[in-house]
């Protein structure tokens, strides 16, 4: 069983829809959360931490299911640039620098 | 601008020849981080290093090298021992050693052997 994965998509929607993302991690010790986002052929970048209460970023919204081991991420009104792959990554452990990415689910929007 | 370089962003090479890729970063922060990725696969850690002058090997550190000889400075060199080396090369660093913090990434090296 892979540590991170991701339905890698792609997830083909028109502006405007709401698109849910779904992640499951292995090792139950992971603390810490993250989404990132990246453009073709270019270095991924933070979208947002993940944290036990979820949290939400204007129309991105992420959640934690610590007891089932998945993250989510929810994009609501969709738009042209939010087209993009996003990653899921989690720590390797308990207090620990290394981080563990997901291979990515790639999103198109079309107009 | 604070940030993370990395130079070259594109770089060819002879098969059995040795290259340093370049990361630099002045945000201050105390751990870096080399990745490559290749065709639908995630991020694989290839070096980390936590604090200057000391550095781990990660999940794919055969063939490669690397160094801390100052707390701005990460390079990567990758040998003629690499046997596939042709990818993208990511740097990364993080503010705080030794608690998981967020990494941010250099624009990214693709480095071709023909």
């Amino acid at each position: 069983r892979k540590e991170v994965e991701q339905d890698p998509g792609p997830f083909n929607v028109p502006e405007g829809a709401t698109v849910a993302f779904n992640c499951t991690y292995s090792n139950s010790a992971s603390q810490s959360f993250f989404w990132y986002r990246q453009d073709c052929r270019k270095e991924p970048k933070l979208l947002m931490s993940v944290y036990s209460s979820g949290n939400e970023d204007g129309r991105f919204t992420a959640q934690l299911n610590r007891a089932s081991q998945y993250i989510s991420l929810l994009i609501r009104d969709s738009k042209l640039s939010d087209s993009a792959t996003y990653l899921c990554v989690v720590n390797s452990g308990y207090n620990t620098d290394k981080l563990i990415f997901g291979t990515g689910t790639r999103l198109q929007v079309f107009p | 601008d604070g940030g993370i370089t990395q130079s070259p962003k594109y770089l060819f090479r002879k098969e059995g020849q040795n290259v340093t890729l370049s990361c630099e970063q002045n945000l201050n922060h105390d751990a870096m981080y080399w990745y490559r990725q290749d065709p639908g696969q995630g991020l694989r850690l290839i070096y980390y290093s936590q604090i200057v002058n000391d550095f781990q090997k990660g999940d794919i550190a055969e063939g490669y090298s690397v160094s801390r000889e100052k707390k701005e400075s990460f390079p990567l060199t990758v040998t003629s021992a690499q046997k596939n080396p042709t990818a993208f090369y990511l740097c990364a660093s993080s503010g705080q050693r030794g608690i998981t913090d967020t990494q941010y990434f250099g624009p990214g090296t693709r480095l071709t052997v023909l």
